[in-house]
């Protein structure tokens, strides 16, 4: 089974902070994708990397793909309240057609 | 706005009830897709349909029973349900399968069995 493991799962900060979450895998993807799920509501795209090591940049918001293409990180800078919710790694394993999703981050941006 | 309508929005069932849960797109797309988000575990693929057609089903209960009856629409029948099924159910569409497909989802039916 492939799997992606997404941390932390909870996350709270404070209004200001900077954090930094992650997606794993030990197998290789073809292309991932950041979404961005507010209570209530269903997940919305933000981002997709396709290139190993690729950079990629959302007003405050950082992805990068790692060189290896088995995982990824979303850096936020300076969060705000509106930045809480579940943030959903998701990913197309080599090979596969079908995306693949990450158990989610949990975020909570204190004012 | 969203181009992918859910309805309805919530639904409490009981164990023995039968319901339906209704998706359409407003996006001219091909592919249509039925999620499950619990609290215990990620998102899980149900049901994917490619121009009306099911061309993938996860091992997913016969109590869940889809339907496309054509490309904007795509319906869940629900019958003899579990308390273990209550969950967020999302439908989804994208322009085609595959890679580089954006998947636009619906808002969710939050489902709760009794």
């Amino acid at each position: 089974t492939q799997l992606l493991e997404q941390s932390p799962q909870f996350l709270s900060i404070q209004e200001g902070e900077n954090l930094t979450v992650y997606c794993n895998s030990s197998s290789v993807f073809s292309s991932l994708q950041w979404y961005r799920q507010e209570p209530g509501e269903g997940p919305v795209l933000l981002v997709t990397v396709v290139t190993g090591g690729e950079v990629k940049k959302l007003k405050r918001l950082t992805f990068q793909f790692g060189d290896a293409r088995k995982d990824s990180s979303l850096h936020i800078t300076a969060a705000q309240t509106g930045d809480t919710g579940l943030y959903l790694c998701a990913g197309v394993f080599w090979a596969g057609n079908m995306l693949t999703f990450g158990g989610g981050t949990r975020l909570m941006v204190k004012p | 706005e969203t181009g992918v309508t859910q309805t309805p929005r919530h639904l409490v069932m009981g164990m023995t009830n039968k319901k339906s849960l209704k998706c359409e797109q407003h996006l001219g797309h091909n592919a249509m897709y039925w999620y499950k988000q619990s609290a215990k575990k990620p998102l899980e693929l149900m049901f994917v349909y490619s121009l009306e057609e099911r061309v993938e089903n996860n091992s997913v209960p016969s109590r869940f029973s889809p339907e496309c009856p054509n490309s904007s629409h795509l319906f869940l029948h629900l019958h003899t349900l579990q308390p273990e099924d209550s969950a967020l159910y999302l439908c989804a569409s994208s322009q085609d399968l595959g890679q580089g497909n954006t998947i636009y989802f619906g808002e969710g039916s939050w489902l709760t069995v009794v």
